[in-house]
């Protein structure tokens, strides 16, 4: 039974399509996250909630908007796709952030 | 302001060689310290954390690291390289008040048998 689970794993989509992408964590966590990683490897947080709440928004741009239902899930709509979109989004979630964050198995975003 | 630095973006050893993959950090508070696994085309799996106590931690897969404070350093090592452990490491920091993680760039270790 996956802990923390993400749909779906690869995405191909044309520039100027919408799009989202599911996490759901069955660990019982209050506090998830989604972050991208770049074509380097780079991970980079972009957004945050806790009990279905927005924490952390980081600069990202407003194609970009997250969507907390219950605690269990955060999803992420992406809107008009750009190039420069394509990257793997990774969802994750904490308990308590000191202790660590348990990461789905990520999502590959490719646009064309 | 938090931030992670890795040193060497590629390292390679030979099969039962020692490993030491290097991160320093900065954080303007005390902080809490991370070392991720990226196996390919999979999500990233905690090996070991550091937050308050002993300063040399033991993780997963024989790993370790040692928070050094006066080299604001949490180095990870592994006496004897498995092929097994050939992926992308991350070190991260984060901190009390702050909920977020802050990753370094990475490190690609390969093993050679």
């Amino acid at each position: 039974d996956t802990a923390v689970s993400q749909t779906p794993k690869y995405l191909v989509t044309q520039m100027g399509n919408d799009k989202s992408i599911k996490c759901e964590q069955n660990l019982g966590h209050d506090t998830m996250y989604w972050y991208k990683q770049d074509s380097k490897k780079f991970l980079k947080i972009m957004f945050s909630y806790n009990n279905k709440e927005l924490i952390i928004n980081e600069t990202v741009p407003n194609r970009f908007s997250p969507k907390s239902p219950d605690k269990a899930h955060l999803n992420l709509h992406i809107n008009s796709l750009e190039l420069g979109d394509s990257a793997v989004y990774f969802c994750a979630s904490s308990q308590v952030p000191i202790y660590g964050y348990t990461f789905g198995s990520g999502t590959r975003l490719t646009v064309v | 302001a938090q931030s992670v630095t890795q040193l060497g973006s590629h390292v390679s050893v030979s099969e039962g060689a020692l490993v030491l993959l290097r991160c320093n950090y900065s954080s303007s508070v005390p902080p809490y310290l991370f070392w991720y696994v990226q196996y390919p085309n999979q999500g990233l799996q905690l090996l070991l954390k550091y937050t308050t106590g002993a300063t040399l931690v033991k993780g997963i897969n024989g790993f370790e690291a040692e928070f050094k404070k006066s080299e604001t350093s949490f180095h990870l090592t592994k006496p004897s390289a498995h092929m097994s452990d050939a992926a992308e490491y991350f070190c991260a920091v984060s901190g009390i008040n702050t909920d977020k993680l802050i990753f370094g760039t990475g490190t690609r270790l390969q093993v050679f048998p």
